[in-house]
């Protein structure tokens, strides 16, 4: 059982370079967010999707593009990368916004800017 | 407005000992749900328990229960006989479940808690 992978684990980026995490999940779940983990301020929402070719903002959307194509892929772009942006990235998955269906966590991404 | 408070930074416990790690929430959602994960130092976000807030029952999962008093719009985790393996974050989130049509999570900041032995 892969559930939510994540690609790469560890990535440093000069400032102004853009670059994409990648995002996949096996699992046929709808719903797919990407969060950024910063210390002391918890998970934040940056985008999420609530199925294929369907997207919206979250909290924290500026500096971030994503797309939906497939249902199983949920790339995270970075388009001109600043120091700010320097953070641990989480994708995550669920089957359902009912009942106690959890989101399934990717490992995370550590991403540096330089 | 935060969603989701936990107002404890760091916590210590004794090992074998119980320990309760505070959250409180906002919202005006008539149905929402509750969730509790752990992050140990290697850094994945485990689900330990959910709690509906149509659920009369506190939730418990083995050594986790979940301290809900919908009025005072708290719901705690209550971990018994604590283990070293117990030493990680705790996050508290919320998912509003009439209004959000995009299973947003809402996560409060974190309880660190360490177990000793």
């Amino acid at each position: 059982n892969a559930g939510v992978t994540q690609t790469p684990k560890f990535q440093v980026l000069k400032t102004g370079q853009s670059m994409t995490l990648q995002c996949a999940q096996d699992m046929n779940h709808e719903y797919m967010s990407w969060y950024r983990q910063d210390p002391g301020m918890g998970l934040r929402l940056i985008h999420y999707s609530v199925g294929a070719g369907i997207t919206d903002q979250g909290e924290v959307p500026n500096g971030y593009n994503v797309s939906r194509s497939t249902t199983e892929d949920f790339p995270l772009r970075l388009l001109s990368a600043a120091p700010s942006q320097t953070s641990v990235y989480f994708c995550a998955s669920s089957y359902s916004i009912q009942g106690g269906q959890p989101q399934h966590f990717g490992d995370g991404t550590r991403l540096s800017i330089l | 407005a935060q969603k989701i408070t936990q107002t404890q930074p760091g916590m210590f416990v004794q090992e074998k000992e119980a320990v309760t790690l505070d959250c409180t929430y906002d919202t005006s959602d008539p149905s929402y749900g509750l969730f509790w994960y752990k992050q140990p130092s290697s850094g994945e976000m485990i689900f330990l328990i959910y709690q509906g807030s149509y659920d009369q029952q506190n939730a418990t999962e083995g050594r986790y229960s979940l301290n809900f008093q919908k009025a005072r719009k708290s719901a705690n985790l209550v971990i018994s006989a604590s283990q070293l393996g117990d030493s990680a974050m705790y996050f508290c989130a919320m998912r509003d479940e009439m209004t959000n049509t995009g299973n947003q999570f809402y996560f409060g900041t974190g309880t660190s808690l360490t177990v000793i032995p």
